[in-house]
């Protein structure tokens, strides 16, 4: 069975662009969880998507956003990129009952 | 709010020497409990976790971890550190919310270095 997918693999991106990233979940997973893994500040949660909805998102400005489609696969767009959100993204996905998460490998953003 | 905290940011251990990670929690209710196994470039690998029942958990690669509620602590151990366990290594509790989901929130994780 395959786990949760993430692409791209890295992204390199200039300060003012937007960058999406996308991620496909287990198969009857229908929960997808966003992190942001910033050198030196662990995982910060970003969003999470259940069912096609926005359940509920960190301490993030609205730049960063996302949508959940019919498939329960997922992006994640980052607008305005500024040098700061140069991180490792990863999703994760899950059931919603129990909160175990299956991650991703993630998506290493490089803003320059 | 809920919370974990790992206090130890670095541990160094020798191959064959047993190991133990801290964790400690903040949570209203009876917690979910996880530990996540982070290797360089990789996403996160779940080892153990714990809902209910016993309060030692047994997991993956030779890990378990005992829950103490009295503590708020849900600390890693591993009676024989390899060299391939170094990683970083992050705790989590699952925090409840509407809809009865639930999210994980993490510790700041704890880089573990293996010496030959």
């Amino acid at each position: 069975e395959a786990g949760v997918t993430q692409s791209p693999t890295h992204l390199i991106k200039t300060r003012g662009q937007q960058a999406t990233l996308r991620c496909s979940p287990i198969s009857g997973h229908t929960s997808v969880y966003w992190y942001q893994q910033a050198l030196g500040l662990g995982l910060q949660f970003l969003l999470w998507y259940d069912e096609g909805e926005e359940r509920n998102r960190g301490n993030f400005p609205p730049r960063f956003s996302g949508r959940q489609f019919p498939n329960y696969s997922s992006e994640l767009n980052v607008n305005a990129l500024e040098l700061e959100d140069s991180a490792l993204y990863l999703c994760a996905t899950g059931t919603g009952g129990t909160g175990e998460l299956f991650f991703g490998e993630g998506s290493r953003l490089t803003v320059l | 709010a809920q919370s974990v905290t790992q206090p130890d940011i670095h541990i160094t251990v020798s191959e064959g020497a047993s190991l133990e990670l801290r964790c400690n929690y903040s949570y209203g209710a009876t917690p979910y409990l996880f530990w996540y196994v982070q290797s360089p470039g990789q996403g996160l690998q779940l080892l153990l976790k714990y809902f209910s029942g016993d309060t030692l958990v047994q997991g993956i690669k030779g890990f378990e971890a005992e829950f103490k509620r009295s503590q708020s602590s849900f600390n890693l151990r591993k009676p024989s550190v390899h060299w391939s366990d170094a990683a970083e290594y992050f705790c989590a509790v699952g925090a409840w919310g509407s809809s009865n989901t639930c999210k994980l929130i993490f510790g700041q994780g704890t880089t573990l270095q293996v010496k030959p």
